[in-house]
């Protein structure tokens, strides 16, 4: 079936440890996003990429990176958690970073930072 | 600043029982409207786009229009599959990419 995956759905972490959440698409899009979505806030985007080897900042990417290495796949790592960054967070695709294309998302990871 | 706001937070509705849900938007240049839906535990699923003043779209018990201000889902005789959390977002172009604003969304149980 068509779509995005992540991984892990969830993840209890203590603070000051790595971690990375996968994020994999074979819908062949271009662009990919990561947003983190907190109660009573709406989803803000971390990191994008418009296309494989090229990635930006969004609204909040203090303390996440990415990379984007192939189409397919789209890392976020934190490289110090946190406890703020205590989350949901969502992988999501695009044909193109354009107007023109909705953003299909994945289901999810729930992290807890300790 | 650019800012989106959904309205009302929270509703509750019996079966049968239309309603609308509303999205209030303030952007420096509008360049789509995009509605999802949330289920519990699940990522957003995308249901409409639109890109100008006047313009509807409609999907089985949803219709969606948009003004130069606000944009509005109607939900006609909705069931208790139609519980969700519907979130609007809109696009503009700052920073140097397309940008998608999201609201925090309004949470609808249909009850029957």
């Amino acid at each position: 079936i068509a779509g995005i995956t992540q991984a892990p759905t969830s993840q209890i972490l203590a603070a000051g440890r790595r971690m990375t959440l996968r994020c994999t698409q074979d819908m062949r899009h271009n662009a990919m996003y990561w947003y983190r979505q907190d109660l009573g806030l709406g989803l803000r985007l971390i990191h994008y990429s418009n296309t494989a080897g090229t990635t930006g900042k969004g609204e909040v990417p203090d303390g996440y990176s990415v990379s984007r290495a192939n189409t397919d796949d789209f890392p976020l790592t934190l490289a110090s958690a946190v406890p703020s960054q205590t989350s949901v967070y969502f992988c999501a695709s695009s044909e193109w970073q354009s107007s023109y294309n909705e953003q299909f998302f994945g289901p999810g990871t729930r992290l807890t930072v300790l | 600043e650019d800012q989106v706001t959904q309205s009302p937070e929270a509703l509750r509705l019996q079966e049968g029982e239309s309603s609308s849900l509303n999205c209030s938007y303030t952007v420096s240049g509008l360049r789509g409207l995009f509605w999802y839906r949330q289920d519990p535990g699940k990522g957003p699923e995308f249901l409409f786009t639109l890109y100008s003043a006047g313009e509807e779209k409609e999907k089985e018990r949803l219709k969606a229009t948009l003004t130069k201000k606000e944009s509005f889902l109607h939900i006609t005789a909705p069931k208790p599959e139609d519980s969700a959390t519907y979130l609007c977002a809109v696009q503009t172009f700052s920073g140097g990419y397309n940008k998608l604003i999201f609201g925090a969304g309004t949470r609808l149980a249909v009850h029957p």
